[in-house]
């Protein structure tokens, strides 16, 4: 069984600090974590993903993001925050042998930026 | 990237009627396409999986003869609520898998 956590349901940064959304998960099997970003009324949009090799990830838009398996974690980071990046952003998780398959998303996190 | 695209974006319909939502992948062929629910302030959660060619697969606690699900061809998949009812309002997204899945803008349902 895969499950997925976000630390936090809302955060809120300064515009130009830095930007650090808190994602944990679990899997029975090796997983694919992936990022996605919700702007109200609107589909999600990958931000970035992990599959294997290097475990640090660059995204769109600045994001990057760690996977470290011995803290199971997955967190999301932005050095200097832009207020166009206030939005939903959700942390999922796929068991790697199931190509394609159903994702499994945490509760998300608000991001809001401050002028 | 892929693209996935919804129709209606959104609608509003009275209690009893039903209200059918078209997912298309516009320029790759999808065999399997995902529907997922999601309230306001909410994650997204999974309803069916749709499979071209064959039954959807609900996921535990989804009526199936309340949210029918047609997978007419490799790029269209239909949801059909049925019978709406006001806790049916919600927002229904779509998304179609490559390697990644490909979100589809999603439909805003209101019921009356």
């Amino acid at each position: 069984a895969q499950s997925v956590t976000q630390l936090g349901s809302h955060v809120s940064v300064s515009e130009g600090a830095l930007v650090l959304l808190r994602c944990n998960y679990s899997s029975s099997v090796p997983p694919y974590l992936f990022w996605y970003v919700q702007y109200p009324n609107q589909g999600l949009q990958l931000l970035l993903k992990y599959t294997t090799g290097a475990t640090l990830v660059k995204g769109i838009n600045g994001f990057e993001a760690e996977f470290k398996k011995s803290e199971t974690s997955f967190h999301l980071t932005k050095p200097s925050a832009h207020m166009s990046d206030a939005a939903e952003y959700f942390c999922a998780v796929r068991g790697s042998y199931n190509q394609g398959g159903k994702l499994i998303f945490g509760q998300g996190t608000e991001l809001s930026v401050k002028p | 990237g892929a693209v996935v695209s919804q129709h209606p974006s959104w609608v509003i319909c009275k209690s009893g009627t039903s209200v059918k939502i078209e997912c298309r992948s516009l320029d790759f062929q999808a065999t399997t396409m995902f529907w997922y629910r999601q309230f306001p302030k909410q994650s997204l959660m999974l309803m069916a999986t749709s499979n071209e060619g064959s039954k959807a697969t609900y996921e535990q606690g989804v009526e199936k003869d309340k949210f029918l699900i047609n997978h007419a061809s490799l790029t269209l998949s239909t949801l059909t609520v049925t019978s709406a009812h006001p806790e049916d309002s919600s927002f229904y997204i779509c998304s179609a898998p490559i390697d990644e899945q490909f979100f589809g803008p999603g439909t805003r349902l209101t019921v009356l």
